[in-house]
């Protein structure tokens, strides 16, 4: 079971380059989470979505999209990346029920932007 | 989300308890308290959660103030694998779905 898996892990981009970090979940879970990791700022919600079709804006959504692709995966995209970006992506899924509270995480995506 | 407030930073032996503070003066009667860790360069991991009684699991205890302003993570012996920063998180029972993580306690265990 490999939970969830993000890729790539590391990612370097010039200003203005584009790219899709990749995150699937195996658990069968509902929903997913896109969070974004800052020295001293702790993790913001960029994007979530509560099930397959959905997708609704977290925190801090500008400058980035998501799309659910199905229930395994959830896809964020940079259109056109800034040095602000820099920082460490992780993606969440949690179940619908009893356990809904618990979010599981990916190892993350370190992006550098130049 | 209410706001939690823990140490900074903390040290324990290895195979020594644990005891890692938490607290939550303005939590509500339908709050959760839920504990996660993030261990270097890893993506934050859930350790435990409850609401008004002590909790137990694999990985550790939950000790829940009586009147739930406080709580304490129990880890029971240290190891080396548990240094990690150790976040406390309110959750409204049906809230928002987001986490909202504070600055947690970075936990250093020495050999």
């Amino acid at each position: 079971n490999a939970g969830v898996t993000q890729t790539p892990k590391f990612q370097v981009l010039k200003t203005g380059q584009s790219m899709t970090l990749q995150c699937a979940q195996d658990m069968n879970h509902n929903s997913m989470y896109w969070y974004r990791q800052d020295p001293g700022m702790g993790l913001r919600l960029i994007y979530y979505s509560a099930s397959e079709g959905t997708t609704d804006k977290g925190e801090v959504p500008n400058g980035y999209n998501v799309s659910r692709l199905n229930k395994r995966e959830f896809s964020l995209r940079l259109e056109s990346a800034a040095p602000s970006q820099t920082s460490v992506y992780l993606c969440a899924s949690s179940p619908l029920g009893m356990d809904k509270n618990i979010q599981y995480f990916g190892a993350g995506t370190r992006l550098s932007v130049l | 989300d209410a706001k939690t407030t823990q140490p900074n930073s903390m040290e324990s032996n290895e195979e020594e308890p644990v005891h890692l503070p938490c607290n939550h003066s303005t939590i509500s009667g339908t709050d959760y308290i839920h504990w996660y860790r993030q261990l270097p360069s890893q993506g934050p991991e859930y350790v435990i959660h409850g609401l008004t009684s002590n909790v137990n699991n694999r990985m550790a205890s939950l000790a829940i103030a009586e009147d739930r302003k406080s709580s304490t993570l129990i880890l029971h012996r240290a190891t080396l694998r548990d240094a990690a920063v150790y976040y406390c998180i309110l959750r409204q029972r049906g809230g928002s779905e987001k986490l909202v993580f504070g600055k947690g306690t970075k936990l250093t265990v020495n050999p």
